[in-house]
């Protein structure tokens, strides 16, 4: 099946740094990425929905100067935390659809555990 | 945003035990995905019934919608212990609505099987 892959897995940042989250689409190409955060024993949060070539659209009450998103190819998005804060950390994921006659399952990228420190 | 409620929230049983695990949502849906993660690591899709379908099953998986409802269902059948994770359900945006293949989740069932 298809390929998501999200790097780095895990990343450990200091309070104020920036830090950049990978998502590649290794086999289909993905003019739409989406971007989601999760807490510990919660569900996943959409954040954002990537769009090849345009600006993200992001969900009500995520700051967009905060997580910034690129998708600078059919095959890559980027999230950039930047300043990041204790708060920002969380384990964000990624993932894509290929479109084939309407959009059928999601592949998902491993997840970056991000600890704030 | 969360798409609606997953009951239990939490599920222990034996192997060999079938699990059931419950979703309701709140809008219209294309379509209803479940998915299974391990800790700490990303999603794995499992099975997706239209929502023209009633049911459809995949191996030991058994998945019913109910649309009038607004509820799916889940259910594992004799269950192994590695079949221990967390299970989301998912909807995705009607076509007419300006489908942008989002993904809404449910808030998850973790379930535990005892060897």
């Amino acid at each position: 099946g298809a390929v998501v892959s999200q790097h780095p897995s895990r990343v450990i940042c200091k309070s104020g740094t920036s830090v950049k989250i990978e998502c590649r689409s290794l086999d289909f190409q993905a003019t739409t990425m989406f971007w989601y955060r999760q807490f510990p024993k919660q569900s996943l949060m959409l954040m954002a929905t990537s769009n090849e070539g345009s600006k993200a659209t992001y969900e009500q009450g995520v700051e967009k100067d905060k997580f910034l998103i690129n998708h600078a190819s059919l095959t890559l998005s980027t999230l950039t935390v930047t300043s990041a804060h204790p708060e920002d950390s969380s384990f964000y994921i990624c993932s894509a659809r290929p479109l084939s006659a309407g959009y059928t399952e999601a592949f998902f990228g491993q997840g970056t555990r991000l600890t704030v420190v | 945003s969360q798409q609606g409620e997953e009951d239990p929230q939490a599920l222990s049983i034996q192997e060999g035990e079938n699990a059931t695990m419950n979703c309701s949502y709140k809008t219209s849906i294309n379509n209803l995905q479940w998915y299974r993660q391990n800790s700490g690591r990303g999603l794995v899709h499992l099975i997706l019934i239209r929502s023209n379908e009633r049911e459809k099953h995949s191996g030991r998986l058994r998945v019913t919608l109910d649309t009038s409802k607004k509820s799916s269902s889940l259910l594992i059948t004799a269950s192994r212990a590695a079949d221990t994770a967390s299970y989301f359900c998912a909807t995705d945006e009607p076509y007419f609505s300006g489908n942008t293949g989002k993904l809404i989740f449910g808030q998850g069932t973790t379930l535990q099987v005892k060897p």
